[in-house]
């Protein structure tokens, strides 16, 4: 069973501090990370995407990705009211000739001004 | 406009019926992917299809049935013997199995 763990929250932040999510997986082989955004009612929008180990930065966020912890994390800079939503981690994961995507809970962070 | 269009937006079941999700894209992907969603839950997958005329089961098949006829469409029906059927349904493509998700708007699912 490949599992994607999230701690659920709520992360509560105030504007312009740095929001840090976190999230774990249970499987070596995985293929791809992906962090998604999603407010309350619609669905989910893509933010990031990792395929390798190390940093890898986009405007105000950046995600981190260590295969030999099975770690994935996102941080956002200048947090800002806008950013209050859920974020998902989601993985990829091969499995006998077919990849196959897992989800966390998702974790709801708070931006408070 | 390249997308991925699910509809109807809202859908309501009676007992014992079987009702039709459709999810269409035009933007040339091979996978294409179905989620339940429960409130204050993660996604799900129901069904996943990696290229045409061929699918897979995800973690909660029970009481679903798809079909991939055509690259761009990849309807979910929701069966009678799925006996809670209420939650928000996602349909995704990716360009490849591995890659990144778009997802549609969702068709939320209620039981009358």
């Amino acid at each position: 069973q490949k599992e994607v763990e999230q701690n659920s929250g709520p992360l509560s932040v105030p504007e312009g501090a740095i929001a840090s999510l976190n999230c774990t997986y249970s499987d070596r082989v995985s293929q791809s990370f992906f962090w998604y955004r999603q407010y309350s009612g619609k669905s989910p929008e893509l933010i990031m995407s990792i395929y390798s180990n190390g940093d890898k930065e986009d405007g105000r966020f950046t995600a981190q990705l260590n295969k030999a912890s099975q770690y994935v994390s996102l941080l956002i800079r200048d947090s800002q009211p806008s950013d209050s939503a859920t974020y998902l981690c989601a993985g990829v994961f091969a499995s006998g000739g077919s990849y196959i995507p897992t989800f966390g809970r998702g974790t709801s962070l708070i931006v408070h001004p | 406009d390249g997308g991925i269009t699910q509809s109807p937006k809202y859908l309501f079941r009676k007992e014992g019926q079987n009702v039709t999700l459709s999810c269409e894209q035009n933007l040339n992907h091979d996978a294409m992917y179905w989620y339940r969603q429960d409130p204050g839950q993660g996604l799900r997958l129901i069904y996943y299809s990696q290229i045409v005329n061929d699918f897979q089961k995800g973690d909660i098949a029970e009481g679903y049935s798809v079909s991939r006829e055509k690259k761009e469409s990849f309807p979910l029906t929701v069966t009678s013997a799925q006996k809670n059927p209420t939650a928000f349904y996602l349909c995704a493509s990716s360009r490849a199995a591995q890659e990144t998700q778009y997802f549609g708007p969702g068709t939320r699912l209620l039981v009358l």
